[in-house]
């Protein structure tokens, strides 16, 4: 069974520094997607950045990066120029490409930002 | 286009009852799947439907059940109401060719 852990509960960075959350996944699997959710206080979960399994290369989004280490299962994501926006709750999530559609997240990393 | 729409958005029911929490989708999008989201547990996949037919099923017992119209729309129901039942139900919508996209979630109480 797939499982996706996040060791980090809560997270703090500065206003206009960068942070990097941590995930990393179990899965035999050779292809799948990563993704990173962010749910702010309004509870709806918004898609940050996906990152496909056979891409080498990292995924961005604006001010959002991801490190990808598909060999050490570790899939990161680093948020540039932190912005009061940003405070949230980041899940890490996985699925896999077949057609079901099912996704497993991880536990959750609360971000504050310091004004 | 309107986003995936939850309702009712808060809900508190007695242990013993049902409830049936709606998801409209994103128009033209075929699947919906829901995931219960609680303290304790995190966010699990409950299921998944698409073109009316459940494609996947998550580790849930037999009193959560759901159900997809030709339009789309789903309903979930959960009979027999438990004190661990309570949750932040979401809803997510996609078509075959983008991610999914989650409404704002029903928060059910149970007391």
């Amino acid at each position: 069974a797939q499982t996706v852990t996040q060791s980090q509960p809560e997270m703090s960075v500065q206003e206009a520094e960068t942070v990097t959350l941590s995930c990393t996944y179990d899965t035999s699997e050779s292809d799948y997607y990563l993704f990173w959710y962010k749910q702010p206080p309004s509870r709806q979960m918004i898609l940050v950045i996906r990152q496909e399994a056979y891409k080498q290369q990292n995924a961005t989004e604006n001010r959002f990066s991801v490190n990808f280490q598909k060999a050490a299962k570790s899939f990161s994501l680093k948020i540039s120029d932190s912005q009061l926006g940003d405070a949230a709750m980041y899940f890490c999530a996985y699925r896999r490409t077949d057609s079901s559609y099912k996704l497993i997240f991880g536990s959750g990393t609360r971000l504050l930002v310091r004004p | 286009k309107a986003g995936v729409t939850q309702t009712p958005r808060y809900l508190i029911k007695t242990r013993g009852q049902q409830v049936t929490l709606s998801c409209s989708p994103i128009s033209g999008h075929r699947s919906v799947s829901w995931y219960q989201q609680t303290p304790g547990q995190g966010l699990q996949f409950l299921f998944e439907y698409f073109s009316e037919t459940q494609r996947n099923k998550g580790n849930f017992p037999g009193r959560f059940s759901g159900r997809q119209f030709s339009n789309s729309r789903s309903e979930m129901n959960v009979s027999t109401l438990e004190l661990g039942d309570s949750a932040l139900y979401l809803c997510a919508s996609r078509d075959l060719n983008t991610e999914a996209f989650f409404g704002q979630g029903t928060r059910l109480t149970v007391v």
